[in-house]
């Protein structure tokens, strides 16, 4: 069966480091990844989208590496803040134009 | 980026009532919309696809009688959900890309619609 797996559930750091949040798949092809942003209550936000022949992609402080062959895409927030809080969701494209969405990690960033 | 509005933002009804949800592009055309549905710690999970002019689609499991989606127009699909029952209290979520629903790319999402059934 097809399944998104994001470890963990929840990651706490200090301001200032680095947030390394994993999103690995099984069953899936995808011609691209993408990564999005949910605050508690609120609909989800994009944040990068990489493709397949794409080895990394950044953002500001953002940086999204997608490895195909392990079937695996890592999200990193440098220098991280506070307002970085939030959960973290991975989607890649499951069938034609349709997403697929892996279950989220909730980062929080303590001053 | 584009804006996807959604309304309700949130709603409690009583068991065996009808609810409607609206979402609304407001800056773009959107053909095709997506619904999710999302239960509290786990990932957003498809309903439908709606369809401008032509019915939706229906993901495995998803009653289409229950979950009614209309989308009479470019710009506004609306889900309701029929004769509500407490297992149906969820986070309901509608979202849309620019430039139609088969261009691959980014989603833009409403704000959430958070039912509470009674």
């Amino acid at each position: 069966s097809q399944k998104i797996e994001q470890n963990s559930e929840a990651l706490n750091i200090q301001e200032g480091k680095t947030a390394t949040l994993t999103c690995n798949y099984t069953n899936y092809s995808p011609a691209y990844l993408q990564w999005y942003r949910q605050d508690p209550g609120r609909g989800p936000v994009f944040l990068l989208l990489i493709r397949e022949n794409e080895k990394e992609k950044r953002k500001e402080r953002l940086k999204v590496t997608f490895d195909t062959t392990l079937k695996q895409s890592l999200f990193h927030i440098t220098a991280s803040q506070p307002a970085d809080s939030a959960t973290y969701l991975c989607a890649l494209d499951a069938d034609d134009y349709k997403l697929s969405f892996g279950a989220g990690t909730t980062v929080t960033v303590r001053a | 980026g584009a804006v996807v509005s959604q309304h309700p933002s949130r709603v409690i009804c009583k068991s065996g009532t009808s609810v409607k949800i609206e979402c609304r592009s407001l800056d773009f055309q959107a053909t095709t919309m997506f619904w999710y549905r999302q239960f509290p710690k786990q990932s957003l999970m498809l309903m439908a696809t709606s369809n401008e002019g032509s019915k939706a689609t229906y993901e495995q499991g998803v009653e289409k009688d229950k979950f009614l989606i209309n989308h009479a127009s470019l710009t506004l699909s609306t889900l309701t959900v029929t004769s509500a029952h407490p297992e149906d209290s969820s986070f309901y979520i509608c979202s849309a890309r620019v430039g139609g629903g088969t261009n691959t790319g980014e989603l833009f999402f409403g704000e959430g619609s958070r039912l509470t059934v009674l």
